[in-house]
Parts: structure tokens; sequence; C-alpha cells
């Protein structure tokens, strides 16, 4: 298994708090991604981070940041958690990556985070 | 039109069936795919790439079809331990989305004894 982990891997909170996830990797990967997943929807990219201080948004980033200090750390952020991001986070790495000249390197995925937000 | 269709199934089959799973998506340019399996409350863990040529691994088989847009995915001989959700993923082509992943919702399969 890829060396990813995710922490915390539950967490349930109140709306309107903070809340951050840490995604932390040993295989040097380049690319560091953070997904949601939810019924009926798939897995949808929130944020994506291609080396340090470099990121860039995903198709529902609204009421995310990122931040990517080290290579072997992504950390995603909910500035005030609402109930609609209720879902499971999960921290994806790969090789190469978007806006790469070639990017067929399949993306490894993180055990989840199960976020409750009441 | 979503970028990836899938039939979500569930496919309920004894051991021993074969079983197919299409997968359908809408930009042409896309150039990389993939097949995933999720397990229940699990991460979705790569099951095999899909090349052009169609390729083998055990008893899966993926198929490109480029012209038609989809890809498939064969599962001969199901064994218990298959039962999954399997995820077909495309690598968007061209843009500010080149690299990125778009997953299909995933086809839901039983194996049953």
């Amino acid at each position: 298994d890829a060396g990813i982990t995710q922490s915390p891997r539950h967490k349930v909170t109140e709306t309107g708090t903070p809340v951050t996830l840490r995604c932390h990797q040993t295989e040097n990967h380049r690319y560091m991604y953070w997904y949601r997943q939810d019924p009926g929807h798939g897995l949808r990219l929130i944020h994506y981070s291609y080396g340090v201080k470099d990121t860039d948004k995903g198709e529902v980033s609204d009421g995310y940041s990122v931040s990517r200090s080290k290579t072997e750390d992504f950390l995603l952020t909910l500035e005030s958690a609402t109930s609609s991001q209720t879902s499971v986070y999960f921290c994806a790495i790969s090789e190469s990556g978007p806006g790469q000249g070639y990017s067929n390197q399949p993306q490894h995925f993180g055990d989840g985070t199960r976020l409750s937000i009441l | 039109r979503k970028e990836v269709e899938q039939d979500p199934g569930p496919f309920n089959v004894p051991e021993g069936a074969t079983v197919a799973f299409n997968c359908t998506y809408s930009n042409s340019a896309s150039q990389s795919f993939f097949w995933y399996r999720q397990d229940c409350r699990k991460e979705p863990k790569l099951l095999m790439s899909v090349y052009s040529s169609g390729n083998e691994d055990g008893r899966f088989t993926a198929q490109l079809n480029r012209a038609s847009q989809y890809i498939s995915l064969l599962i001969r001989d199901s064994k218990l331990s298959d039962s999954a959700t399997y995820l077909c993923v495309v690598m968007n082509a061209g843009g500010t989305s080149y690299g990125k992943l778009t997953f299909g919702q995933g086809t839901i399969l039983t194996v049953h004894p």
C-alpha cells in the first residue's frame, strides 16, 4: 500500500467551527490531492498541490483552503464548517499530474476521514 | 451529460460467473483510463490501467473503444472477494483540467455463493 496517512480518521464537530484534516505521505510524490465522496456524486476534487506552496483549485473548492509547507504534508482546512461539508474526505498522491506533458500515472488514496458536521 | 457514466447496478452474480461493466466518457480527447475498486467504507484502490490494445490481469480484462468512447471491465470466474464497487476513472486532456481525474459513480457488484 502507498505510504499515505490521513488524520483524524473520524471527526464530529459543530457548524461554524474550524476543521483541519492532514494528509502525510512517505513516497516523496510531487502531487497531492484532496477529494470528497458523497452518495450520488462520486469522488470530486477539492484542491490539489503540485509542489511545496503550489496549489490549485478543483471542482468543489468553495469553503475549503489548503496548504503545503512540506513535500510530505498536505492540509485541508474548513474555516467555518457547514453541514453540507459532512462527507468522507480522501487524500491521494501521484508522481505526475495536472499540467505536465504526460500524465498517465494513477493516483493512490489514503484511508479517508469521515467528517460529520452537526 | 455526465463526463463519466456507469451503470450503478447492483450486479448480483453467483460465484464462478462472468460479469462485465461498461463505462462511457464524454471527452473524446481523454488520454488515460483506469478501473479502481472500492470496498465498503474503504479507500479506492487501483485495479488496473486500461490500454488502447486492451489488457488482462488474471481474471480481469479491460478494453478501450475510443471511437465509441467507452471502456469495459470483464471479470471471469467471479469470487466472493470480488464483491465491491468498481469505479471507472478517466484522465482529462486539454486546458486547465489536463491530468485531472474524473470518477464515475461506480458499479456495485455482489458475488453470492
